[in-house]
């Protein structure tokens, strides 16, 4: 059973335009969120984090909003780069170290 | 920085043998994690271990084991590969004090033919 999905596997986005990547959640217990970023052939890596506390957290051209009613989270990137072409991935935890990741969004920034 | 390194980024097995994936990280964290990347199936988690010889299974640990003799060094084991494990596998660590991120290693790419 999924307990975190990434209902669009892809989306495309031009250049300059804002680009907005969903997750959505079903279990309640989750209580901190992170978005990571993976390039072909690397490992994910970390961009931005959220906890249940909040309803927004912002770094530079990243800014992640939660909704924890609709228990859902989504990534906002403004303006979109060439270089922010890659697969994201959300992932969820339940208050420990151990963190549930979707399924991924390849993102795809159009020059 | 922290880094992750995995022994291999590139591997090839046949059916049956017996497989070792290693994992090593340079920050002294506590937790250290293996996963596996599919198409379609995200990142799944294969077993984790928060402290030396302490191991824990994830979601899906069927036709894995592990190992973790000292604090930097991961290792994950198929005891008789199959073709179904073939599979993107990705190692990641975690300081262990209450802070969630993970940092990744680059990955191996095993094919079992």
């Amino acid at each position: 059973d999924q307990q975190v999905k990434q209902n669009s596997p892809s989306l495309s986005v031009q250049e300059g335009r804002i680009s907005i990547l969903n997750c959505d959640y079903t279990n309640s217990m989750f209580d901190y969120f992170l978005w990571y970023k993976k390039y072909p052939a690397e490992g994910p890596t970390f961009l931005i984090s959220i906890s249940s506390i909040k309803d927004k957290n912002e770094d530079g051209r990243f800014t992640v909003f939660l909704n924890k009613s609709a228990k859902h989270l989504s990534l906002h990137i403004v303006p979109s780069q060439p270089g922010d072409s890659a697969v994201y991935f959300c992932a969820a935890s339940e208050g420990n170290e151990k963190l549930t990741f979707g399924t991924g969004t390849r993102l795809t920034i159009i020059p | 920085d922290v880094k992750v390194t995995q022994s291999s980024r590139y591997l090839v097995k046949r059916t049956g043998e017996k497989v070792f994936l290693e994992c090593v990280q340079d920050m002294d964290h506590e937790n250290m994690f293996w996963y596996r990347q599919d198409p379609g199936l995200g990142l799944r988690l294969i077993y984790f271990s928060y402290d030396v010889k302490m191991k824990e299974k994830g979601d899906i640990p069927e036709g894995y084991s592990v190992s973790r003799e000292k604090k930097e060094r991961f290792s994950l084991i198929l005891e008789s590969a199959s073709t179904n494990q073939t599979s993107m596998y990705l190692c990641a660590s975690s300081t262990g004090q209450g802070a969630y991120e993970q940092y990744f290693g680059p990955g191996t790419r095993l094919t079992v033919t």
